[in-house]
């Protein structure tokens, strides 16, 4: 089946340090990849995607590559600010099974 | 647009209640679902519907029932609350099953706690 690992929070950075949250996937075929963030008491919103290989998704600074060859689609940012701080989460959407499957969040916390 | 709209935000039950958490979305989306959040466990599916008069199950449904009777309206309910079923619970839908590449939209949460 599909699953989703991310590396265990919570991650504490100061404001302008480099940030990379590890995600790996298990997955038949060719699943499309998502980082969601989760803003303190909100739902959960799309922050990039990538729907094949070698695709970069960006959004807001944060970039993360789809790696097959790895089966990895880590999210960075060169330069955290305090307003990057959130939960966020690493899935996958196989098409054939149609339902995201989630890892099981991050906690990012940034201070100034 | 409202998107996704969630009632209640917050609910306490006790042992044994039934209630039934509304989601609503003005989307015209045809893809709904509804999935649990708990600690070191990421999210959760628990019941999906593809369509109006169309729901399956997900990851994780008993104790839940779900119907959707229009696009807009998906409700969840939960015919007799146990304290596992103490969780942080979201509405997300989209305009189909796997298009856009799943971007899913989801509601702000029920807090929902049983005691």
């Amino acid at each position: 089946g599909n699953s989703v690992t991310q590396m265990e929070g919570p991650v504490t950075l100061s404001e302008e340090a480099f940030l990379t949250i590890n995600c790996t996937y298990t997955a038949t075929g060719y699943p499309s990849l998502f980082w969601y963030v989760q803003y303190p008491g909100e739902g959960l919103q799309l922050l990039l995607k990538a729907t094949k290989a070698d695709d970069k998704g960006s959004n807001k600074g944060f970039e993360a590559t789809y790696r097959k060859e790895t089966t990895s689609f880590h999210l960075e940012k060169g330069s955290v600010q305090v307003s990057d701080s959130a939960v966020y989460f690493c899935a996958l959407l196989n098409f054939g099974n149609e339902k995201l499957t989630f890892g099981t969040g991050t906690r990012l916390t940034i201070i100034p | 647009n409202a998107g996704v709209t969630q009632t209640p935000k917050f609910q306490v039950l006790k042992t044994g209640q039934s209630m039934t958490l509304q989601c609503a979305q003005d989307m015209n989306h045809e893809y709904m679902s509804w999935y649990r959040q708990d600690p070191g466990m990421g999210l959760r599916l628990i019941h999906y519907s593809v369509g109006a008069g169309i729901t399956d199950q997900g990851e994780v449904p008993n104790g839940y029932n779900v119907s959707r009777s229009t696009t807009e309206d998906f409700p969840l309910r939960l015919l007799s609350a146990a304290p596992s079923q103490t969780s942080v619970y979201f509405c997300a839908s989209s305009y189909s099953v796997g298009a856009f590449g799943g971007e899913q939209y989801f509601g702000p949460g029920t807090r929902l706690t049983v005691t």
